[in-house]
């Protein structure tokens, strides 16, 4: 148990739905990050958060909406996704290295 | 650029013998180093972590990882492996310089690590 959880675990869309995924610390950390896992792929990170405010987006396709609304949580909103996007999606968040939550496996119809 | 490589795919050891995975890295100046794993539709759990001082590193389960500066390798280590060793490992590497102010950690592709009863 890292102290980092995610929700949904496990969540399966078409390709036309909307869904956020949530992930949720209170470890006090103040930075926080969207990495994708694809199999066979290296991981992927997606988004920075540092203090609430998004510092990196690493070319994320517009279908995927980040949203940390305070330091605690941090939101990945998905909206019209393809079948490829269909992978592992983990959060972290950082003290004296990162701390990864379970991940939510995401499953685009 | 910075880098991590991890050249093995998969590690295939028999319980009770002394496993190896190998990683180097190339990232300028003195990086800070790190072995993560991941169990089956888990998330990454840290193993340990290299930032400086002596260079055999001792972490969780009984790993340990020795940073050699010349070779620029982080090879993680355990004298005597066990089934439930079995799991995904991910070697990372952090600048720690002020140019990485999110810092932000660059993963190897991982090495699948097969405990053989």
């Amino acid at each position: 148990e890292t102290g980092v959880t995610q929700t949904p675990r496990h969540l399966v869309m078409g390709m036309t739905n909307k869904k956020s995924l949530k992930c949720e610390q209170h470890l006090g950390h103040n930075a926080m990050y969207w990495y994708k896992q694809s199999a066979k792929k290296p991981l992927e990170l997606m988004f920075v958060y540092n203090f609430k405010e998004q510092t990196e987006n690493n070319s994320v396709p517009s279908r995927f909406s980040p949203e940390c609304p305070n330091s605690s949580h941090l939101f990945l909103h998905l909206h019209t996704l393809q079948p490829e996007d269909s992978a592992l999606y983990l959060c972290a968040s950082k003290g004296d290295t990162q701390y990864f939550g379970p991940g939510t496996r995401l499953t685009v119809l | 650029a910075q880098s991590v490589a991890q050249p093995e795919d998969q590690v295939n050891v028999a319980e009770g013998n002394p496993l190896t995975v190998k990683c180097t890295y190339s990232v300028s100046g003195n990086p800070y180093l790190f072995w993560y794993v991941q169990y089956p539709n888990r998330g990454l759990q840290f193993l340990l972590k290299y930032i400086t001082g002596d260079n055999l590193v001792k972490g969780s389960y009984g790993f340990e990882a020795e940073f050699n500066k010349s070779q620029t390798s982080f090879h993680l280590k355990k004298p005597s492996a066990l089934v439930s060793d079995s799991a995904l490992y991910f070697c990372a590497v952090r600048d720690p310089s002020p140019r990485n102010r999110d810092d932000k950690i660059i993963f190897g592709k991982g090495t699948r690590l097969h405990i053989l009863p």
